[in-house]
């Protein structure tokens, strides 16, 4: 499997417009992450899949971030409109879990967001 | 899951000495979970300890968890500049809940 595919791998977008993040996790994963990382905050957990269902968004800064999980294979994360302050590495990870088993997360390579 | 802190938030070694981080979380866990991160890239996983173990290595990796001190720690030996990353723990309460979060890491710089 080639991992966690991310794209774009950089956006630069101008403050006011949308912005669409996407993700591609592991085949047979059923957990799926997005991140947000900044020098300020760290690594913050913004929302997270299990089976295409989204179970926690309370990590979700604002009303204008939204995420998508339309298939097991594909997910996206959109801002609109976009602000200087979104400014920062987003990360997609997958997992798979089970009971008996314990798992780590596969993250991708991050898209790097500059909002101008 | 409950988000693990780091500490020291960075550390600054010579090659070949050994570095040792630490982890703290706060309630019962069904493992602990170490990933590293170089500059810029996605994390990656390291090593992972359930509750019922004590101790776990992985090449010149070791990794400690004491339940009663609700503490980790990841041990490092004969650092490399190679090494310098940052490093974060995520503790995972266990349940079909899979929640990942992490600490703010870290900063371990090797200097050669």
């Amino acid at each position: 499997d080639a991992g966690v595919i991310q794209s774009p791998r950089h956006e630069v977008t101008e403050m006011g417009q949308e912005v669409t993040l996407r993700c591609k996790p592991i085949s047979g994963h059923d957990y799926l992450f997005w991140y947000r990382q900044t020098m300020m905050r760290g690594l913050e957990l913004l929302i997270y899949f299990n089976n295409n269902v989204p179970i926690d968004d309370s990590g979700m800064p604002e009303d204008r971030f939204s995420a998508k999980m339309p298939n097991a294979s594909f997910s996206t994360l959109k801002i609109q409109p976009s602000e200087p302050r979104d400014s920062a590495v987003y990360f997609c990870a997958s997992s798979f879990w089970q009971p008996t088993r314990n798992t780590e997360a596969f993250f991708g390579q991050g898209t790097r967001l500059t909002v101008v | 899951s409950q988000q693990g802190e780091e500490d020291p938030q960075a550390l600054s070694i010579q090659e070949g000495e050994n570095a040792t981080m630490n982890c703290s979380y706060k309630t019962s866990i069904n493992n602990l979970q170490w990933y590293r991160q170089n500059s810029g890239r996605g994390l990656v996983h390291l090593i992972l300890i359930r509750s019922n173990e004590r101790e776990k290595h992985s090449g010149r990796l070791r990794v400690t968890l004491d339940t009663s001190k609700k503490s980790s720690s990841l041990l490092i030996t004969a650092s490399r500049a190679a090494d310098t990353a940052s490093y974060f723990c995520a503790a995972f309460s266990g349940g079909s809940n899979y929640k990942l979060t992490f600490g703010k890491g870290t900063l371990l710089t090797v200097n050669p």
